[in-house]
């Protein structure tokens, strides 16, 4: 594995299905994040988490959750898809969390989702 | 609320130069990056800056002025290979990347 890498690489997914999508990192960041993106949005931060063991919400976690047991993974869910769910998703992690100089956020390819 | 703005789209020639504006209303400023994403691809790092001016790095430049909540990222010599979107974000106060919707450019042989 060389940086970040997201599973699966796109999915169909009936409404009302749960669904986890993967996201695992090589580079012993601290923090990762979750990040939708939507034609003609910005990235939109779902969930984040500035070092193992502990997670925030973002700007649009509703629907979503997320865990932290390691350093390694960071794993999204969808406990009930909604149509509106459908949307690429991002995992990116940084080196450092708040207080240092800045945390370039290193992504992953994403995974495109779309629920029907 | 907090507000990143940058144009939808521009074209430019192989060759010449081309300047993507950012504008952007936060609570808090702790550095303003620009990243690079080719269709279908994850985004990329370009640059970072903190203080006000110019940040050169090869055909890429970063400006910022902090008074104006305004940013630019100017690419030189371009080439067929900078099609991309350029998205603008800003670190605001609570360390967390603010997004704009990105520029998606057009290079025209």
């Amino acid at each position: 594995i060389a940086g970040i890498t997201q599973a699966p690489t796109s999915q169909i997914l009936a409404a009302g299905r749960r669904m986890t999508l993967r996201c695992t990192q090589d580079m012993r960041h601290n923090a990762m994040y979750w990040y939708r993106q939507d034609l003609g949005l910005g990235l939109r931060l779902i969930h984040y988490s500035n070092t193992a063991g502990t997670t925030g919400k973002g700007e649009v976690p509703d629907g979503y959750s997320v865990s932290r047991a390691n350093t390694d993974d960071f794993p999204l869910t969808l406990a009930s898809a909604v149509p509106s769910q459908t949307s690429v998703y991002f995992c990116a992690s940084s080196d450092s969390g708040p207080g240092l100089d800045y945390n370039e956020q290193f992504f992953g390819p994403g995974t495109r989702l779309t629920v029907l | 609320g907090q507000n990143i703005d940058q144009p939808t789209e521009m074209t430019a020639t192989e060759g010449a130069i081309v300047q993507i504006n950012c504008t952007y209303q936060t609570s808090g400023f702790n550095g303003l990056f620009w990243y690079q994403q080719h269709a279908g691809e994850a985004p990329t790092f370009l640059s970072y800056n903190v203080l006000d001016g110019l940040e050169e790095k090869g055909r890429f430049s970063s400006f910022l002025s902090r008074s104006k909540g305004y940013s630019y990222l100017l690419l030189k010599e371009l080439q067929m290979k900078d099609s991309a979107s350029y998205l603008c974000a800003v670190m605001d106060s609570n360390y967390q990347l603010i997004w704009g919707a990105g520029t998606k450019l057009i290079i025209k042989p």
